[in-house]
């Protein structure tokens, strides 16, 4: 059971569109990060929010971008989509900064045709 | 190279075997989670460790800081234990480093 929710489940989209991802943490969770997860892969770090400022970034180019809203929900989002954007992204929160309470989200799985 | 490696890869097992799957890293970290990912993509977080040992039911989960090393280990195994179990290290924040994964089947 997770307190994490994260929309859409899955969504297929063409090379060079523009895609949002959405999460709604728990009430509370001031951390969210964000991921990718290739296909037999482990989840790559994408970014950290912590109220509302990006405080820490993975290896990703800027096409990859996020927001995080005082309501605890967040987005990710991707422009100029290239096939191998096409992953899990999964949606993590935490309490605070150290990670406390750490809880993940089901992953959007998206296609990129 | 990988920061945290696991094995095996995969592993089939009976049902009722006990299973272990290893974990390695190599930073210094402030957590290790052992994540649990069904068909589908769900994660699930099993355990955070800081150090020693943890046990939630059939599961135990251990950790040797000054070797870099935990375990995972499931007692009298049922095939709804089959999935891909993740190890993952905090080094601080929620920035996290993970394994690939190990994918356990456990047959009937």
């Amino acid at each position: 059971e997770t307190g994490v929710t994260q929309s859409p489940t899955h969504l297929i989209k063409t090379r060079g569109q523009q895609v949002t991802l959405r999460c709604s943490s728990q009430s509370g969770h001031n951390t969210v990060s964000w991921y990718q997860q290739a296909l037999g892969q482990g989840p790559q770090f994408i970014f950290q929010y912590y109220r509302e400022e990006e405080n820490g970034r993975g290896n990703f180019p800027p096409r990859f971008s996020g927001l995080q809203f005082p309501n605890y929900s967040s987005e990710l989002n991707v422009n100029a989509l290239e096939l191998d954007d096409s992953a899990l992204y999964l949606c993590a929160s935490s309490l605070d900064a150290g990670g406390n309470g750490y809880t993940f989200g089901s992953g959007t799985r998206l296609t990129v045709v | 190279k990988n920061e945290v490696e696991q094995s095996p890869q995969n592993l089939t097992a009976q049902e009722g075997e006990f299973i272990t799957i290893n974990c390695s890293y190599s930073v210094g970290i402030s957590a290790l989670h052992w994540l649990q990912q069904h068909p589908g993509g769900g994660i699930v977080s099993l355990f955070m460790l800081s150090s020693g040992k943890k046990k939630h039911g059939r599961l135990i989960a251990t950790i040797n800081i000054q070797e870099k090393h935990s375990s995972l280990h499931i007692t009298a195994s049922h095939p709804r234990d089959s999935a891909v179990y993740i190890c993952a290290v905090r080094r601080g924040g929620n920035q996290f480093y993970f394994g690939t994964g190990t994918s356990l089947t456990v047959i009937p």
